[in-house]
């Protein structure tokens, strides 16, 4: 069984500043990770992924994340904030079949709502 | 190209009516997906489908059925609606590792 657990359902940061939005996985198999974005009363769009190879991955948006086996996490960084940011973002780790079976089955964390101020 | 569709976009039921929500996709994708969305509880897999002509239950399938008609089509049933049944409900489709969502149906059961 895999699940994901986002520390913070709401984060606040100035336009400018440092987000750090933050995931943990807990998964049987090697992980496949995502971070996904929700604008309002809108679908979820893949922000980025994490298969196999750079442990160090880039997304749009200017977004980027960290897969660490040790510490089972796959936080999510931008360096400075813009308004256009603000948004609910949601963790996700896919089932991965021994022997490379995959159904592609998603379980996502609980979402950060994500809040920038001017 | 649409990607994947949804109607209704929103829709109020009583207790104990029936409905389907529709979804549709057009990039020859073999997976696809139903998942609702709860606040605090991010989404939660209720049925999918690998491929045409196989459906599979997820984490919550119980009040729900569904029914992938031809590799475009995937619809999700509700034989008779709970209140505990209102949520946003979004459609998939994968290709690889990505899947590509809906803009959702946002149903109230009264």
């Amino acid at each position: 069984a895999q699940s994901v657990t986002q520390l913070g359902s709401h984060v606040s940061v100035s336009e400018g500043a440092l987000v750090l939005l933050r995931c943990n996985y807990s998964s049987s198999v090697p992980p496949y990770l995502f971070w996904y974005v929700q604008y309002p009363n809108q679908g979820l769009q893949l922000l980025l992924k994490y298969t196999t190879g750079a442990t160090l991955v880039k997304g749009i948006n200017g977004f980027e994340a960290e897969f660490k086996k040790s510490e089972t996490s796959f936080h999510l960084t931008k360096p400075s904030a813009h308004m256009s940011d603000a948004a609910e973002y949601f963790c996700a780790v896919s089932d991965q079949r021994a022997g490379g079976t995959s159904y592609g089955k998603l379980t996502f964390g609980q979402g950060t709502i994500l809040t920038v101020h001017p | 190209n649409a990607g994947v569709t949804q109607t209704p976009k929103f829709q109020v039921l009583k207790t104990g009516q029936s409905m389907t929500l529709q979804c549709a996709q057009d990039m020859n994708h073999n997976s696809m997906y139903w998942y609702r969305q709860d606040p605090g509880m991010g989404l939660r897999l209720i049925y999918y489908s690998a491929s045409e002509g196989t459906t599979d239950k997820g984490e919550v399938p119980n009040g729900y059925n569904v029914s992938r008609l031809n590799k475009r089509e995937f619809s999700l049933r509700l034989e008779s609606a709970a209140p505990s049944q209102t949520s946003v409900y979004f459609c998939a489709s994968r290709r690889g590792h990505e899947q590509y969502f809906g803009p959702g149906t946002r149903l109230t059961v009264t």
